[in-house]
């Protein structure tokens, strides 16, 4: 069972460039989310999906695009990437009902944007 | 608005050497309260979640209670292998199901 899985793992782009991130789970949940993560900032949600067909924005979507392909994939793409978004982008899953909250993460995709 | 606050950034204990982390938040209403550990270079990894004043919840060398306004993650008799990052989280009222994180405290525990 793999769980949440991100790709690429590690990313260089110039500024300007533009790139996806891919995400899937396999645990057949409902919702899933994008955070990134930066030093002395936490993680900060970017955007979430509460199902199939649905996203919305969350903390920090600025400069972001989301699209739920199916239950399974989740993508968030820089459309042009700048270094403001150099991070660790993690997306996570949970399921629906008493476990909503409980979000279990993918290993994180490092991006650097030059 | 929802905060989360922790409680040292950073702290260092020697193998053997108990102490606690904090979080203290401001939400309306809270839904939950939740721990979980960061190695380096990993995700999040869930520990508990606790949803009521008094609640107390245990896994191993830590012991995660609750109160009205802050949680205190208890780590009793700590080995290097508790080393990591503790986050704690609320759900966020205004993004569905999703957690509103706090920064962190990074535990090195030293042999």
């Amino acid at each position: 069972n793999a769980g949440v899985t991100q790709t690429p793992k590690f990313q260089v782009l110039k500024t300007g460039q533009s790139m996806t991130l891919q995400c899937a789970q396999d645990m057949n949940h409902n919702s899933m989310y994008w955070y990134r993560q930066d030093p002395g900032m936490g993680l900060r949600l970017i955007y979430y999906s509460a199902s199939e067909g649905t996203t919305d924005k969350g903390e920090v979507p600025n400069g972001y695009n989301v699209s739920r392909l199916n239950k399974r994939e989740f993508s968030l793409r820089l459309e042009s990437a700048a270094p403001s978004q150099t991070s660790v982008y993690f997306c996570a899953s949970s399921e629906l009902g008493a476990g909503a909250n409980v979000l279990t993460f993918g290993a994180g995709s490092r991006l650097t944007v030059l | 608005e929802d905060q989360v606050t922790q409680s040292p950034e950073a702290l260092r204990l020697q193998e053997g050497e108990s102490s606690s982390l904090n979080c203290s938040y401001t939400v309306s209403g809270l839904r939950g309260l939740f721990w979980y550990r960061q190695d380096p270079g990993k995700g999040p990894e869930f520990l508990f979640t606790l949803y009521s004043a008094g609640e107390e919840k245990e896994k191993e060398r830590l012991k995660a209670t609750l109160t009205k306004k802050e949680s205190f993650l208890h780590i009793t008799a700590p080995k290097p292998e508790d080393s990591a990052t503790y986050l704690c989280a609320v759900p966020a009222n205004q993004a569905g199901t999703a957690l509103i994180f706090g920064k962190g405290t990074t535990l090195s525990v030293s042999s």
